[in-house]
């Protein structure tokens, strides 16, 4: 079965740029997974930030971005704030009408 | 604006069957082309997308849940349900309810719903 990986955690200093990471057990993630990427904070419901790679959905800041780099798909914090701190999920569409979630990163400022 | 809101038990005896609904409110459950989806997150970890639905009745499910879960929806009453058999305690989770676009965005979400397994 197709796993979806991320970074368990991850932190970065205020102002500092982070990149985060959504890949495959195997092989490798393309536009054609849609990735999409959510934010997660405890005890909440997630908030979407990027879908269909780098589409920015509506009141995300301009900081939040989505690619592909390498055989990833990829979602860049620039100029880290302390409410980044948060849970981040990617989720890939693997076809068929099915989806997988990546395990999430948990993103620390400090 | 379209919201989603999740109602249920709270509480479900293993090998029962879990019951959830989603109720969409601010927009017509059957306009646009989108799906309707169910995700979990047992406490303390991530999201684990369940299957989804489209207003013609047509659904995909998550193959490791595939043989206990039914996903159906009403129209009339602008709503969509989850099914779960067999329920064990592995399968105590915040359910979540969802908007799905063809392009996989999901979005809106609904707040939540905490359903405990256990005798």
């Amino acid at each position: 079965q197709t796993v979806v990986t991320q970074e368990p955690s991850f932190s970065v200093s205020p102002g500092g740029t982070v990149t985060l990471t959504c890949g495959l057990s195997s092989g490798s993630v393309s536009t054609n997974h849609y990735p999409s990427w959510y934010q997660q904070t405890p005890g909440q419901a997630p908030r979407t930030l990027i879908y269909s790679t780098n589409t920015r959905s509506s009141g995300v800041p301009d900081r939040f971005s989505g690619s592909i780099l390498g055989n990833k798909a990829a979602l860049t914090i620039t100029g880290a704030q302390a409410d980044d701190e948060s849970d981040y999920y990617c989720v890939l569409y693997m076809g068929s009408g099915f989806g997988v979630f990546g395990g999430g990163t948990k993103l620390t400022v400090l | 604006q379209v919201q989603l809101q999740e109602s249920g038990p709270g509480l479900v005896k293993p090998s029962q069957t879990l019951s959830l609904t989603c109720t969409v409110s601010g927009g017509s459950i059957s306009s646009g082309s989108y799906y309707w989806s169910w995700i979990r997150q047992p406490a303390g970890k991530g999201l684990e997308w369940i299957g989804r639905i489209y207003t013609s009745g047509s659904t995909n499910y998550n193959p490791s849940l595939k043989s206990r879960i039914t996903i159906s929806v009403d129209t009339s009453k602008n709503q969509f349900s989850l099914k779960l058999s067999s329920v064990t305690a592995a399968d105590t989770a915040v359910y979540y309810c969802a908007r799905v676009a063809p392009n996989w965005k999901f979005d809106p979400w609904g707040q939540g719903t905490l359903v405990t397994v256990s005798s």
